[in-house]
């Protein structure tokens, strides 16, 4: 158990384009959360996965994201006709919805960090 | 609505000394509460957390943190610091709307700078 992975950790891209990142949870974890973190703040709450269910979008979530964990495994979010506003550090954690010490804790990735020029 | 408040954008403390890291919240409930750390260009680590019973929590890295209700803050503590503790903290809720998603809310960060 290596923990939470997110791929790429960093990413450049040219306003317009579209980016995508990939996000591999603790493997037991059935609780999946991205988060965007900006320079000086703290995480922000993006949208929520249970399994394979997406149960939960905040309203920062404009059209142009959209996020699938397809198998209840890895989860992708991607950023379509990317903005200078969405340069952020995107943050993926995983939890274990089960009775125990263990509940309720998030365990997060390094993050990917985009800036869009 | 949930929310936390890290009144102290940095901490200065001498290695060594006591250090504290300051946190609020307002929530309807019982409250979870949870603190983090982040060191540059890594992800957020976790350091203890609040769910119910003894007011002082022990955490990882030598840490604790007191859960105050009539004062409802959650400090962080530690009784001496070292210059490798120095790093952004934040402190969290658990949201616990209707949604139950388990989803945090996290304070704007205080950055600990210990000092040699």
């Amino acid at each position: 158990d290596t923990g939470v992975s997110q791929d790429p950790r960093h990413k450049i891209t040219k306003r317009g384009q579209n980016v995508t990142f990939r996000c591999d949870p603790i493997s037991e974890h059935n609780r999946l959360y991205w988060y965007r973190q900006t320079l000086g703040q703290g995480p922000e709450f993006l949208t929520y996965f249970q399994n394979e269910a997406q149960l939960e979008k905040s309203r920062l979530l404009s059209d142009r994201f959209s996020a699938e964990r397809p198998k209840g495994s890895f989860s992708t979010l991607e950023i379509q006709r990317t903005e200078q506003g969405d340069s952020a550090m995107y943050l993926c954690a995983s939890s274990l919805a089960a009775s125990g010490s263990s509940k309720n804790i998030q365990y997060f990735g390094a993050g990917t960090r985009l800036s869009v020029l | 609505a949930q929310s936390v408040a890290q009144p102290e954008d940095q901490v200065n403390v001498a290695e060594g000394n006591p250090l504290t890291v300051k946190c609020t919240y307002s929530v309807s409930g019982n409250p979870y509460l949870f603190w983090y750390v982040q060191y540059p260009n890594r992800g957020l680590q976790f350091l203890l957390k609040y769910i119910t019973g003894d007011n002082l929590v022990k955490g990882s890295y030598g840490f604790e943190a007191e859960f105050n209700k009539s004062q409802t803050s959650f400090h962080l503590k530690k009784p001496s610091a070292l210059v490798s503790d120095s790093a952004l903290y934040f402190c969290a809720v658990r949201d616990v709307g209707s949604s139950n998603t388990g989803k945090l809310i996290f304070g704007q960060g205080t950055t600990l700078q210990v000092k040699p």
